[in-house]
């Protein structure tokens, strides 16, 4: 089946770090992958859309600029959190679709990053 | 826009006693359709989707979905509840062709009593 792998799976940074998460699709490839934001006992925000090869599409309200986003390849896309502060604490969860003709479509999600900035 | 509801915030139900979880979408076409569960601190499962045909869907873990393009709802039922089954569900649809965005109902937390 479908396996999205997502790291690290907890972080702990000083404010004014940045942080990369990566997510990786392990056996198939991804041309679109999403990023989500969810906030303790509550639902998943989209954050951005990322697609290999070209710019990500962020939601309304998403600072490009701190949320870094990069697909390099069919089966990696990286969230950097560039000068955290503590208000960027929350569980990032990672997305993948599969790639046309890459089999039956559907959405496989990693197992998302608990990012605390102290 | 199109937008989810989940109408119960949280749902207790005792192990053993039949669950329906409540989902409605807002959108004038038929669009894609799922169910996920989250356990605490994890990612997504999926449960079961819908795309098109038979609108009685089976999936993992013993749950079933409905479709019912009247009432424009899409809830999740299981005959027979387990304590393992104390989760987070989400629904989410997706409207359109390839790469398009899940949007997510707000969530229902079920609890299970002994």
């Amino acid at each position: 089946g479908a396996v999205v792998s997502q790291h690290p799976s907890w972080v702990i940074c000083k404010s004014g770090t940045s942080v990369k998460i990566e997510c990786r699709s392990l056996d198939f490839q991804a041309t679109t992958m999403f990023w989500y934001r969810q906030f303790p006992k509550q639902s998943l925000m989209l954050m951005a859309t990322s697609n290999e090869g070209s710019k990500a599409t962020y939601e309304q309200g998403v600072e490009k600029d701190k949320f870094l986003i990069n697909h390099a390849s069919l089966t990696l896309s990286t969230l950097t959190v560039t000068s955290a502060h503590p208000e960027d604490s929350s569980f990032y969860i990672c997305s993948a679709r599969r790639s046309p003709g890459q089999g039956e479509q559907g959405y496989t999600f990693g197992s998302g990053t608990r990012l605390t900035v102290v | 826009a199109q937008s989810v509801t989940q109408p119960d915030i949280h749902i207790t139900v005792s192990e053993g006693a039949s669950l329906e979880l409540r989902c409605n979408y807002s959108y004038g076409a038929t669009p894609y359709l799922f169910w996920y569960v989250q356990s605490p601190g994890q990612g997504l499962q999926l449960l079961l989707k819908y795309f098109s045909g038979d609108t009685l869907v089976q999936g993992i873990k013993g749950f079933e979905a409905e479709f019912k393009r009247s009432q424009s709802s899409f809830n999740l039922r299981k005959p027979s509840v387990h304590w393992s089954d104390a989760a987070e569900y989400f629904c989410a649809v997706v409207i359109g062709a390839a790469g398009n965005k899940l949007t997510f109902g707000g969530g229902t937390r079920v609890l299970v009593k002994p």
